[in-house]
């Protein structure tokens, strides 16, 4: 069975300072996404990374793939109250079935 | 496009009722899913079809039920509703095109929250 593990599991910063989440797996994945979402919403895509050390940039968040595709990690800077959410990574094995990992809830203080 | 759509926003059931969680996508999207988020647990596949006509479990199917007989509807149905199942339901949509990996990227509906009494 594949599993995603996800740390830290809850993060509280405040605005403006930097942070990194990172999603592990002793398994390998053709692809990884990230998704964010909010209370009371469903998930919502950020992007999907399919190279291994590949690396994406989303305005202020930049996500990479690691080297072996078994891990990724999502980092923010000068974060904003408006980051604040569920971020949650999914791997897929280039089929229809993904595996979450439990999720990051970071809170962005003003 | 209004893209997930799932109906009710709020459902309380008593132990034993049944009821059916309603579904729709209008992005002509062949894969669709049924997911649970409990607090801690994060989202586990209930389940799920690649296409009209063609269902299958996913991590925790016990007590759902599932059909699909057109592209655009994936009703979820309740068949003796437990405290247990007490959680909130996301529906989700992918193109899931064969060997393209961007394509399973998945439209998730705004959630079914459901309690159980």
């Amino acid at each position: 069975t594949q599993l995603l593990e996800q740390s830290p599991q809850f993060l509280s910063i405040q605005e403006g300072e930097n942070l990194t989440v990172y999603c592990n797996s002793s398994s390998v994945f053709s692809s990884l996404q990230w998704y964010r979402q909010e209370p009371g919403e469903g998930p919502v895509l950020l992007v999907t990374v399919v190279t291994g050390g590949e690396v994406k940039k989303l305005k202020r968040l930049t996500f990479q793939f690691g080297d072996a595709r078994k891990d990724s990690s999502l980092h923010i800077t000068a974060a904003q109250p408006g980051d604040t959410g569920l971020y949650l990574c999914a791997g897929g094995g280039g089929s229809e079935k993904l595996v979450f990992g439990k999720g990051t809830k970071l809170t962005v203080n003003p | 496009n209004a893209g997930v759509t799932q109906t009710p926003k709020f459902q309380v059931l008593k132990t034993g009722q049944s009821m059916t969680l309603q579904c729709a996508q209008d992005m002509n999207h062949e894969y669709m899913s049924w997911y649970r988020q409990d607090p801690g647990m994060g989202l586990r596949l209930i389940h799920y079809s690649v296409g009209a006509g063609i269902t299958d479990q996913g991590e925790v199917p016990n007590g759902y039920n599932v059909s699909r007989s057109t592209t655009e509807d994936f009703p979820l149905r309740l068949l003796s509703a437990a405290p247990s199942q007490t959680s909130v339901y996301f529906c989700a949509s992918s193109r899931g095109a064969l060997g393209e990996l961007n394509s399973y990227e998945q439209y998730f509906g705004p959630g079914t929250r459901l309690t159980v009494t």
